[in-house]
Formats: C-alpha cells, structure tokens, sequence
C-alpha cells in the first residue's frame, strides 16, 4: 500500500523569505504522480505544483518548485520569495495511476507567513 | 467557469441522525470524487465515480454511507445513522476525465454531537 508522510505539523517564515516543506512516500510503483496541494481557511483545496515520476527534471511553478529524489522516495516543496497570502496547509498527494485518478494525502503542514 | 459547488457549507447533527450532502460538478466534468477529511487529517477518498458508475468504493463505510451520481452530474453522500467520529468535512471534486487535473469544491464541515 501507498503511504505519505509529512513530518512537519507546523512551519513558520517571514515574508519574502523562503521555505521547504517536506514529504516522503512509500511506494513499489515505478511510475506514478506527486502533487503539494493547498488548503486556505476557506477549505478549497488548491493545487500547487505536479511532477511526474519518470521526469527527472524538477517542477517549478513561478515561486514554487520542488525538489524529487525517487531514489530515496522524497518531494520536498520550495517556496522562494514567500507572501502573507501563502499562509495555509499544504499537502504532499500521490497518485498511482491517472486513470484512476485516487489521490493519496498526506498529514499536512501548516505554514504560517508573517510580516 | 463556475466551480465545484457543494451544500450546506456546516451542518450540526446528533449521533445516530441522518444527514446528506449535495455536490454539484464543473459542467463536463465525468469523474467526481468523495473525500473525508477529519481534523488533523488529509483527505481519503470515500468514493469515485465516472459518469454514473461507481470506479472504486473500497473506503467507503457501507454500513451507514451511500453516494449516487444520478444522470452523471449532481451527486449526494447520505450518512444513516451518523456516529461522532464521522465529524470532518466532506470534499467533492472532479475532474475531466481520471486524473486529469482535479477541482475541489469548498466542503462541508459535519459535526456529530
């Protein structure tokens, strides 16, 4: 079975600084899809950034990119440059087939971004 | 383009009660979702379906959850008889075909007293 942990609960930085959040996952799959997704106050959830398991090359989306290392199974979230209106949870997804569609999260950070 | 538009936004219960919430997708979208999310928790998927056929309800608790997607647009999640721990909120969401990219509505928060 499929499994994504987060191991940071809560995370803070300071406007127009950067931060990473991690992710590791669990899988016997060799290709598959990563997602960070965001969840404002508001409870939409809101996708970030996608990467693709058999792209060696990092997503990056304006100030978010990611750093994946298949090999040790991680996917890490950048955020550069951050803003008062990144303050949210985030969360690390996978997904193992995109017939399917199933999306596996994980536990959740929340990233809170002060002035 | 309207998005995923789900009601009620909260809803309060008593254990053992009944309750139902209502999705309505992005027009053509054929694949909606049901996820649970309890406080502190990530989504799970609950129930998948494509067009008006269930993909995969392997997580849903068909003791007391139903789901139906009648004619492939408006689907509704009913709980009989609600327990406290299905307080969390219910995300809807969906997507054009599998896992193309997915919208997620704005949820309904169930709080089972």
């Amino acid at each position: 079975a499929q499994t994504v942990t987060q191991s940071q609960p809560e995370m803070s930085v300071q406007e127009a600084e950067t931060v990473t959040l991690s992710c590791t996952y669990d899988t016997s799959e060799n290709n598959y899809y990563l997602f960070w997704y965001k969840q404002p106050p508001s409870r939409q959830m809101i996708l970030v950034i996608r990467q693709e398991a058999y792209k060696q090359q990092n997503a990056t989306e304006n100030r978010f990119s990611v750093n994946f290392q298949k090999a040790a199974k991680s996917f890490s979230l950048k955020i550069s440059d951050s803003q008062l209106g990144d303050t949210a949870m985030y969360f690390c997804a996978f997904m193992i087939s995109w017939n399917t569609g199933k999306l596996i999260f994980g536990q959740g950070t929340t990233l809170q971004v002060k002035p | 383009e309207a998005g995923v538009a789900q009601s009620p936004r909260y809803k309060i219960i008593e254990k053992r009660q009944s309750v139902a919430f209502w999705c309505n997708p992005i027009s053509g979208h054929a694949t909606l979702y049901w996820y649970q999310q309890i406080l502190g928790q990530g989504p799970k998927l609950l129930i998948q379906f494509q067009n008006n056929g269930v993909v995969d309800d392997s997580q849903l608790p068909k003791d007391r959850f139903s789901a139906e997607r009648l004619k492939g647009v408006d689907s509704t999640l009913k709980i009989q008889p609600a327990k406290l721990e299905d307080s969390a909120v219910y995300l809807c969401a969906s997507s054009l075909v599998g896992g193309e990219k997915l919208f997620f509505g704005s949820g309904t928060q169930l709080s089972v007293l």
